[in-house]
């Protein structure tokens, strides 16, 4: 069955260093891979997405990569913040269908 | 501005009730979602819609029902409440990519979300 895994474990990374996040999938094509951002009680917000023929993709402190061979995509928040700390969710999109394939999300906490 | 609003942020009811969420956006999306977020579980998907009264099953439609009469409008309803359908309910709207020459990404607009709980 398809399955995305992300770090269920919150990360802990200082201010000002970069964070990266893990977004793993198993027996998915997809055409897309995008990443949210969830903060407490609130829906998930847009925030990048990467397509199945791009390795890179940047937006201000924002760096998604997507390797199609390993099935992972990295995101990477540069000059990190308090203010970047909430839950990052991966989503995957495939060609063949109007649904998004959610991971479970990662809690990213900034410490000042 | 980009805008899915729903109709409650806390509800509370009692087991066995009939509860009604409603959700509406104004992006005139095509598609429309249902879901459920729960702690450790992600996002999993309920119902969606991809045209005005047409609805399609996700991965957890048991015990809920959608009505989509209007583009704009995506009713969840709950037929008879039960304690373990505690829990943050999510809507999103996106646009509808019909084919894969058409490059489009369908990212998803989501609202602020219905917590519920059930008693």
């Amino acid at each position: 069955s398809q399955k995305i895994e992300q770090n269920s474990e919150a990360l802990n990374i200082q201010e000002g260093k970069t964070a990266t996040l893990t977004c793993n999938y198993t027996n998915y094509s997809p055409a897309y891979l995008q990443w949210y951002r969830q903060d407490p009680g609130r829906g998930p917000v847009f925030l990048l997405l990467i397509r199945e023929n791009e390795k890179e993709k940047r937006k201000e402190r924002l760096k998604v990569t997507f390797d199609t061979t390993l099935k992972q995509s990295l995101f990477h928040i540069t000059a990190s913040q308090p203010a970047d700390s909430a839950t990052y969710l991966c989503a995957l999109e495939a060609w063949s269908n109007y649904q998004l394939i959610w991971g479970a999300g990662t809690k990213l906490i900034i410490k000042p | 501005d980009v805008k899915v609003t729903q109709s409650s942020r806390y509800l509370v009811k009692r087991t066995g009730e009939k509860v009604f969420l409603e959700c509406v956006q104004d992006m005139d999306h095509e598609n429309m979602f249902w879901y459920r977020q729960d702690p450790g579980l992600g996002l999993r998907l309920i119902y969606f819609s991809y045209d005005v009264k047409m609805k399609e099953k996700g991965d957890i439609p048991e015990g809920y029902s959608v009505s989509r009469e209007k583009k704009e409008r995506f009713s969840l309803i709950l037929e008879s409440a039960s304690t373990n359908q505690t829990s943050m309910y999510l809507c999103a709207s996106s646009l509808r990519r019909t084919t894969r020459t058409s490059g489009r990404a369908v990212t998803q607009y989501f609202g602020p979300g219905t917590r519920l709980t059930v008693l």
